[in-house]
This record gives C-alpha cells, structure tokens and sequence, in this order.
C-alpha cells in the first residue's frame, strides 16, 4: 500500500516569511495530491491539491509543486499570516480501484506575529 | 457547513460500554471513511466504505465496527473491546476513492 512521509513535523516562522512543507510517497501509482488544513478543534479542510498530470499549482498566496520522478510534493505558503498557524496535512492516492487517500503525520505550523 | 453531519459533537461514555458515533452525508458521495486522531498525531484509518453494504478495515479497526446500510449513513461503533477510545474521530466521505475528501466537524469522544 501507500505510504506517505511527512516533515517537518512542526515549522515556526515569521510573519511575512515563506513556509514550505514536503512530503514523499511510495507508490509510483499514486496521481491525487491534496493537501489539508486543520485549525485547533476543527475538521481538515483542503485548501489545494494536484494531479499527477501537472507539475505545480497556485492559489494566491499557496502553491504546490510536485515531482513524480523522486516521489515528492510540496506546500509552498508565502508571505505567512498568523491566521495560517494551524495544522497541515498531505495525502496521495492511487487511481486504482479499493485505494483510498493516505495521509502523512501532519505539520504543526505556527507564524509569529 | 452543510453535506456531512457528525453527531454529538461531544460524547462521554463510562468504560466497557459500547457507543455509536452518527456520521450522515447529503453529497450523495459513495465513498466514506472514519479516521481517529489523536492529541498531536496524524489521522489514522479505521474503516472505510466504497458503497452502499460494503465496508473494509483500515489500519486500526479493533475495537471497532460500522455498518453502511444506506448511503447517506455510515456510523461508528466503539466497542469495550477498544483499548483506548478516548479521542477525536472524524468522518469523512468522497465522490468515490480517488478524489478529495470532505470532513464532519468530528465527535470528540471521552470514556471515564
């Protein structure tokens, strides 16, 4: 089955600064990236995702960018608000029938006012 | 806020008692999963459903049981059996398995 890599496990920044999240997974067939964000007490909400037929994607102030060869995508948030601090979670699923999104550890990220 | 719909938001149940979680979707999605989480940790699998009267285990279904009956429905029985069911679960549900998932609010669930 799939596995998927999560890090940093927590990320503090500056507000204003970029923040960047990766994640890597093991099994070539997956081609659905979602990412996730989960405010204290609340459900994950997608805020992006990808496919395997595109090699980045943005909306505003977050970008995603994914790199099918070594098996890895990555959240790109610039210009951070305290707003943003939450958690974020990646997933990847394989087109195949009885697979299902399989979602890293998460990333506690904290922006500092 | 509306299309899936977790009820109560928060549960408490004495220990050795079985409790069943409400998950409910007006998305007419086939897919459907619950997911525990922890405090700091990640979302774990513990079932999911790819259509109506078919269910699968996912990586820590004991302790657990679901059924899907319908649907709209696909609840969440905590068993005595569960060791440590102290902890936040979150249903969600899909168009099918290989798109985004949408997530309830969560049931918070405490045993004492």
């Amino acid at each position: 089955g799939e596995n998927v890599e999560q890090h940093p496990s927590t990320l503090s920044v500056q507000e204003g600064d970029s923040a960047v999240i990766k994640c890597t997974y093991s099994d070539s067939a997956s081609n659905y990236f979602p990412w996730y964000k989960q405010e204290l007490g609340k459900r994950p909400q997608l805020i992006i995702d990808i496919r395997s037929n595109v090699g980045e994607k943005k909306d505003q102030r977050i970008a995603v960018t994914l790199n099918k060869t070594a098996k890895h995508f990555s959240l790109h948030i610039t210009e951070t608000q305290p707003e943003d601090s939450a958690v974020y979670f990646c997933a990847a699923t394989p087109n195949n029938a009885g697979n299902m999104l399989t979602f890293g550890g998460g990333t506690r990220l904290m922006v500092k006012p | 806020d509306g299309g899936i719909t977790q009820s109560p938001k928060y549960l408490f149940r004495k220990e050795g008692q079985n409790v069943t979680l409400s998950c409910e979707q007006n998305l007419n999605h086939d897919a459907m999963y619950w997911y525990r989480q922890d405090p700091g940790q990640g979302l774990r699998l513990i079932y999911y459903s790819q259509i109506v009267n078919d269910f699968q285990k996912g990586d820590i279904a004991e302790g657990y049981s679901v059924s899907r009956e319908k649907k709209e429905s696909f609840p969440l029985t905590v068993t005595s059996a569960q060791k440590n069911p102290t902890a936040f679960y979150l249903c969600a549900s899909s168009i099918n398995m290989n798109t985004e998932a949408f997530f309830g609010q969560g049931t918070r669930l405490t045993v004492v």
